[in-house]
């Protein structure tokens, strides 16, 4: 079945820090990737959703130069962390949907990256 | 805009027993319904989906049925054992209101006791 990777699965690292977060279709196109993001015992929360070939659409809320969206090619989106701070630490996931997505298919998630800032 | 309310947890049960999850929901559109699992530490994986009122969704031993009348989606299971022991979600895609990202509920935990 189709799949999502995501990577890394974890990253610790000092405040200030840019992290890179990438996000793979591996083995279907993805027009549209969604970034979600999880507290501790919380539900996801929608940041942004990417879109093949053209910029990011926010979610009211979330700062777009804090958080950099590239979708840059039919596989491959990633979310940049830029000058990360402890409040940035989360869980923050991906997901993607195929060429049948507007049939209403469900996404396919990637297996998140734990983000820890020092 | 669109919503989902799950009841909320921890459930703990004992093995073996019956398993039900509340899931309520509001749309502007027709949507479609999906349970979501979540294990310690990993991303989501789908449970089971429908997509019309009234269908039957399962997969793995769970059932939901889509229930236009009164805007649920409830996950049940009739024997349940440790190894279901996750974080369940409940969520729903709305295309007919040009939003393509899912809503999610906020989750239910699940604790089954051998």
């Amino acid at each position: 079945g189709a799949v999502v990777s995501q990577h890394p699965s974890r990253v610790i690292c000092k405040s200030g820090t840019s992290v890179k977060i990438e996000c793979r279709s591996l083995d279907f196109q993805a027009t549209t990737m969604f970034w979600y993001r999880q507290f501790p015992k919380q539900s996801l929360m929608l940041m942004a959703t990417s879109n093949e070939g053209s910029k990011a659409t926010y979610e009211q809320g979330v700062e777009k130069d804090k958080f950099l969206i590239n979708h840059a090619s039919l596989t491959l989106s990633t979310l940049t962390v830029t000058s990360a701070h402890p409040e940035d630490s989360s869980f923050y996931i991906c997901s993607a949907g195929d060429s049948s997505f507007y049939s209403n298919q469900p996404q396919h998630f990637g297996d998140g990256t734990r983000l820890s800032i020092l | 805009g669109d919503s989902v309310t799950q009841m909320e947890g921890p459930v703990t049960l004992s093995e073996e027993a019956f398993l039900t999850i509340n899931c309520t929901y509001t749309a502007t559109g027709y949507p479609s319904l999906f349970w979501y699992v979540q294990y310690p530490g990993e991303g989501l994986q789908l449970l089971l989906k429908a997509t019309k009122a009234d269908d039957k969704g399962s997969n793995k031993g769970f059932e939901a049925t889509y229930r236009k009348e009164t805007t649920s989606f409830h996950l049940e299971k009739g024997s349940v054992q440790v190894s279901d022991s996750a974080v369940y979600f409940c969520a729903l895609s709305d295309l007919d209101t040009g939003r393509r990202a899912l809503t999610f509920g906020s989750g239910t935990r699940l604790q089954v006791q051998p």
